[in-house]
């Protein structure tokens, strides 16, 4: 079945250390995004890419990283620069198409929470 | 720019019950609008999408959402709710140019006996 894998699941990591989440999705889908979600503020987007190789900053995107070296993968380093990364992180792909056709819509993958101690 | 506003953090109904979760959004275009559910410690699921056309939207699980241009709202409703249907709702609006989602604060729905 085609999907979006994210891994870990959970994470823990001290401060001053980075950490690297992974997700891989098999949809072939061209767009993949990164948010981050805390409690009573939604979904924040930290980084998206809408093709190989390109990906843009989101709103938030002081403190991590990210790459897009295959279609397939999309992954996402939070730095010690990141001074609060204690959040559950979720990611997401998109087809392609136009906006009236509605193909404009996310496909989430399960999650990774990070904890830092 | 787009934003959405989602009325209530919080919503508790009876089983059997109304469900009614209110959402409003502002966009300088014609807004693509969508919502999606959460279970808890999951990634989120399409329950529906407003593009064009039928203004009246039906998602799965028995959920529907009707698109209001004059009260720029988007309420996603259910006329019987089920204990299954516990979970946190999220109202979007597609960014125009951008191909992002907007997305609300979010409601957390529980549903009690």
């Amino acid at each position: 079945d085609g999907g979006i894998t994210q891994s870990p699941k959970y994470l823990f990591r001290k401060e001053g250390q980075n950490v690297t989440l992974s997700c891989e999705q098999n949809l072939n889908h061209d767009a993949m995004y990164w948010y981050r979600q805390d409690p009573g503020q939604g979904l924040r987007l930290i980084y998206y890419s809408q093709i190989v190789n390109d990906f843009q900053k989101g709103d938030i995107a002081e403190g991590y990283s990210v790459s897009r070296e295959k279609k397939e993968s999309f992954p996402l380093t939070v730095t010690s620069a990141q001074k609060n990364p204690t959040a559950f992180y979720l990611c997401a792909s998109q087809g392609a198409g136009l906006a009236f056709s509605g193909a404009n819509v996310l496909t989430f993958g399960a999650g990774s929470r990070l904890t830092v101690l | 720019a787009q934003s959405v506003t989602q009325l209530g953090s919080h919503v508790s109904v009876s089983e059997g019950a109304l469900v009614l979760l209110r959402c409003n959004y502002s966009s300088s275009v014609p807004p693509y609008l969508f919502w999606y559910v959460q279970y808890p410690n999951q990634g989120l699921q399409l329950l529906l999408k407003y593009t064009t056309g039928a203004t009246l939207v039906k998602g799965i699980n028995g959920f529907e959402a009707e698109f209001k241009k004059s009260e720029t709202s988007f309420h996603l409703t259910k006329p019987s709710a089920h204990m299954s249907d516990a979970a946190e709702y999220f109202c979007a609006v597609l960014s125009g140019g951008y191909n992002k989602l907007i997305f609300g604060a979010g409601t957390r729905l529980a549903v009690h006996p």
